[in-house]
């Protein structure tokens, strides 16, 4: 299967602070990236569809402004939470789309605001 | 709201036996249907993909699709203790043009030693 990085996997940071995560596709060009939020216990949350050389599309709820997507290669798409406070801390999750709709997932990056 | 229903379990199955895990969807347009598994603590990890009426297998996995009645099953033949996790079904509904999925809240799948 495809392979999808995430880094940070573990980040830790001060309320206020501005937090970067970055998924890379691997081994493939991904035209399109997701990205997911997950809270303890509970089910996948889509944020947003990046895509590349393009605005990202936010779903229904979640602040653009707060969650800054940038998509700048076929390969490469950051998060950037601005600004993050103690509600933000989540497991954050990428993907990529592969072949039509199949996506592979990122390993995640857990994110403690403190 | 286009809908992916499936039962949070948790499904108990003991070593050795099949487990069988449902879900269906609300959108009769969806063409596409995913199975994903979802270890405690990582993210989701693809198993298959079934976009035709009838059985796809790979290994000890089955998947199974009935459009008609807006229906997907996940069967695990033989199940071991290391297939313990959370399993989510999800599906592109139709008219979709940014290849969104629609993913169930999961069924948690506990196979006994």
């Amino acid at each position: 299967g495809a392979v999808v990085s995430q880094h940070p996997s573990w980040v830790i940071c001060k309320s206020g602070t501005s937090v970067k995560i970055e998924c890379r596709s691997l081994d493939f060009q991904a035209t399109t990236m997701f990205w997911y939020r997950q809270f303890p216990k509970q089910s996948l949350m889509l944020m947003a569809t990046s895509n590349e050389g393009s605005k990202a599309t936010y779903e229904q709820g979640v602040e653009k402004d707060k969650f800054l997507i940038n998509h700048a290669s076929l390969t490469l798409s950051t998060l950037t939470v601005t600004s993050a406070h103690p509600e933000d801390s989540s497991f954050y999750i990428c993907s990529a789309r592969w072949q039509q709709e199949t996506q592979y997932f990122g390993p995640g990056t857990r994110l403690l605001v403190l | 709201q286009k809908e992916v229903e499936q039962n949070s379990g948790p499904l108990s199955v003991p070593e050795g036996a099949i487990a069988s895990l449902n879900c269906t969807y609300s959108d009769r347009g969806s063409q596409s249907f995913f199975w994903y598994r979802q270890y405690s603590g990582k993210s989701p990890e693809l198993i298959m993909f079934i976009y035709s009426n009838g059985d796809k297998e790979d290994g000890r996995f089955t998947a199974q699709l009935n459009k008609a009645s807006q229906y997907v099953s996940l069967l695990i033949r033989d199940s071991q203790p290391s297939d313990s996790a959370t399993y989510l079904c999800a599906v592109n509904p139709s008219g979709g043009s940014n290849y969104k999925l629609t993913f169930g809240k999961g069924t948690l799948l506990t196979v006994n030693p």
